[in-house]
């Protein structure tokens, strides 16, 4: 059973707009979170993380929300870009812990 | 440039053959681990290494096996490859600190294996 979980697969913003990105998790004992952002024959990139210490960090036109009691993340992109057209896959790891769980990835698309 | 490196891009082979998918990392970094993607699956971790000679399974480590002699080197091994091991696989590495956070992943631009 998926730990990490993205429940859209795809979705299409206008350039300039906010795009938001959902993930959820189900483990309480997740510490870290990560999004990474996946262009076709490449590997996935490290994008932004957070700390379960925090319920924010931000990063340029990037911000991840994490909200521990709903156990839900998100990464706000502000304004989108026709470049962040890929895939972003969340990612969870308890703390000094040595595995990462990914979720099932999210393809955006920026339309000009 | 730092880089993970994975060998060879695209392979395709048959049930039961034996091989290996090489990667290399130049950053000197302690962790290694090896993922899968598959449709509407995400990343499943299958074996990691925190350092040299210390390996451990990840979430789908059937049918694979690791090895880690060096620290720059982690080869993913299918002693028989089968139908099921499909995929595109990942190769990772990061900077490990005793006690704390591992640094994000760096990945390796993926192998994808067809097995008939």
């Amino acid at each position: 059973d998926q730990q990490v979980k993205q429940n859209s697969p795809s979705l299409s913003v206008q350039e300039g707009r906010i795009s938001i990105l959902n993930c959820d998790y189900t483990n309480s004992m997740f510490d870290y979170f990560l999004w990474y952002k996946k262009y076709p024959a490449e590997g996935p990139t490290f994008l932004i993380s957070i700390s379960s210490i925090k319920d924010k960090n931000e990063d340029g036109r990037f911000t991840v929300f994490l909200n521990k009691s709903a156990k839900h993340l998100s990464l706000h992109i502000v304004p989108s870009q026709p470049g962040d057209s890929a895939v972003y896959f969340c990612a969870a790891s308890e703390y000094n812990f040595n595995k990462f769980y990914f979720g099932s990835g999210t393809k955006l698309n920026v339309k000009p | 440039e730092a880089q993970v490196t994975q060998n060879p891009r695209y392979l395709i082979t048959v049930t039961g053959k034996k091989l290996t998918v090489t990667c290399s990392q130049n950053m000197n970094h302690e962790y290694m681990s090896w993922y899968r993607q598959d449709p509407g699956l995400g990343l499943r971790q299958i074996y990691y290494s925190m350092n040299v000679e210390v390996t451990d399974k990840g979430d789908v480590p059937e049918g694979y096996k690791v090895s880690r002699k060096e620290k720059r080197n982690f080869p993913l091994i299918l002693e028989s490859p089968s139908p099921n091991q499909t995929s595109l696989y990942f190769c990772a590495s990061s900077f490990s600190w005793e006690g704390s956070y591992n640094s994000p992943l760096h990945f390796g631009n993926g192998t994808r294996l067809t097995v008939t």
